[in-house]
């Protein structure tokens, strides 16, 4: 079975700073999708970014970029010139490339406060 | 509707109890996730839905819990003779096609369920 790994619990970072959030995942597949969603105190999950696992080159979104690195299992979350309302928790995921796997499979998470 | 609705917001009930979780997902989305998120934990999936059918159920944790989704829309997640343990926030998703693929999973601002 997949499982997705957040070492970091909580993370901070000043206000305009860039700050890191790591990701590792395990997986056999080859054939695979990673996401990372935000979780306000509203609760509601709000995805950040995505990468599918057969493209080398790093999902951007605006202040988002992940630095995809496949052969070590990691998908880490960079945001840069931080905001207030950046502060959340932070969730990775992974899903499956195989057909009929439709769930996501989501790490424990990491709180990230912004300080102004 | 506009968004994934879930109701009630908040939940309490007594131990022993049973309870019925409400999802609206969003209209024409075929495929409808629940999944639990206990205090300090990540996202813990439950059940999957691709219309009416339930390909994936691997996540209920025990008998005591079910889920149906009539109409290829609404689903209700039901938890029977209610513990402690039940206690989370009980989140919904959907999404327009439960195929391979990088589809985004829209989610639900959840039901949070008190057992005292």
């Amino acid at each position: 079975a997949q499982t997705v790994t957040q070492s970091q619990p909580e993370m901070s970072v000043q206000e305009a700073e860039t700050v890191t959030l790591s990701c590792t995942y395990d997986t056999s597949e080859s054939d695979y999708y990673l996401f990372w969603y935000k979780q306000p105190p509203s609760r509601q999950m709000i995805l950040v970014i995505r990468q599918e696992a057969y493209k080398q080159q790093n999902a951007t979104e605006n202040r988002f970029s992940v630095n995809f690195q496949k052969a070590a299992k990691s998908f880490s979350l960079k945001i840069s010139d931080s905001q207030l309302g950046d502060a959340a928790m932070y969730f990775c995921a992974y899903r499956s490339g195989q057909g009929g796997s439709e769930k996501l499979v989501f790490g424990k998470g990491t709180k990230l406060t912004v300080n102004p | 509707g506009a968004g994934v609705s879930q109701s009630p917001s908040n939940k309490v009930t007594e131990k022993g109890k049973d309870v019925e979780l409400r999802c609206d997902p969003i209209s024409g989305h075929t495929a409808l996730y629940w999944y639990r998120q206990s205090l300090g934990q990540g996202l813990e999936f439950l059940i999957y839905f691709q219309g009416n059918s339930a390909p994936d159920k691997s996540g209920l944790p025990s008998d005591r819990f079910s889920a149906e989704r009539t109409g290829g829309s609404v689903s209700t997640l039901t938890i029977q003779r209610t513990q402690q343990e039940d206690s989370a926030v009980y989140l919904c998703a959907s999404s327009l096609v439960g195929v391979r693929g990088n589809t985004e999973a829209f989610f639900g601002q959840g039901t949070r369920l008190t057992v005292v």
